[in-house]
């Protein structure tokens, strides 16, 4: 299995809801990647986690709640979003942080309305 | 200053073509390099690793500079398919950082 996959494809939630991405990769990776990414524009970095364990959140407000419940899995809660939240949500995995190229999954497009 | 930089593009190309991307980056401790590709409303994917001693795969080149910190995509013989964003990658031991991309259009 070579494939990072994301759930859902597709997600319109409204600024009160409440919603959760999910990420999962059965490469044995052990370094997990959350990406935004606006139209023309290239993914920017939210969050970083190595072995399990979160080590670089790129200044995202709180409303972004990632988690990492085991090595294989990644989640990211989402409370009180904004309209210009919306935007392409990606999850990436390497075998370890550090030199190693990144495989993506297909993204969750996210609405905000 | 971005700490990578892109050709800015579009490139529009007959088919056949021979087409060269640039990319530069800031960062001197940054240790490999990777060109991907994205298709419209699709994820980035690995197109190819690259390496001081340039490395290829059938139709495309690529080449790094660690001296000028410079580094080099060449498509020969261009196709329809080839069609896609063309995005510059830098991991700098942190991260991974992200040109802004350099679309490509092959025209019949």
């Amino acid at each position: 299995d070579t494939e990072v996959t994301q759930t859902p494809k597709h997600l319109v939630m409204g600024m009160t809801n409440k919603k959760s991405l999910k990420c999962e990769q059965h490469m044995g990776h052990r370094a997990m990647y959350w990406y935004k990414q606006k139209a023309k524009k290239p993914p920017e970095l939210m969050f970083v986690y190595s072995y399990e364990k979160l080590s670089i959140n790129e200044s995202v407000p709180s409303r972004f709640s990632p988690e990492c419940p085991n090595s294989s899995l990644l989640n990211l809660h989402l409370h009180a979003l904004q309209p210009e939240d919306s935007a392409l949500y990606l999850c990436a995995s390497s075998q370890e942080t550090g030199s190693y190229g990144y495989t993506f999954g297909s993204g969750t497009r996210l609405t905000v309305v | 200053r971005k700490e990578v930089e892109q050709d800015p593009g579009p490139f529009n190309v007959p088919e056949g073509a021979t087409v060269a991307f640039n990319c530069t980056y800031s960062n001197s401790a940054s240790q490999s390099f990777f060109w991907y590709r994205q298709d419209c409303r699709k994820e980035p994917k690995l197109l190819m690793s690259v390496y001081s001693s340039g490395n290829e795969d059938g139709r495309f080149t690529a080449q790094l500079n660690r001296a000028s910190q410079y580094i080099s995509l060449l498509i020969r013989d261009s196709k329809l398919s080839d069609s896609a964003t063309y995005l510059c990658v830098v991991n700098n031991l942190r991260d991974m950082r992200f040109g802004a991309g350099t679309r490509l259009t092959v025209k019949p």
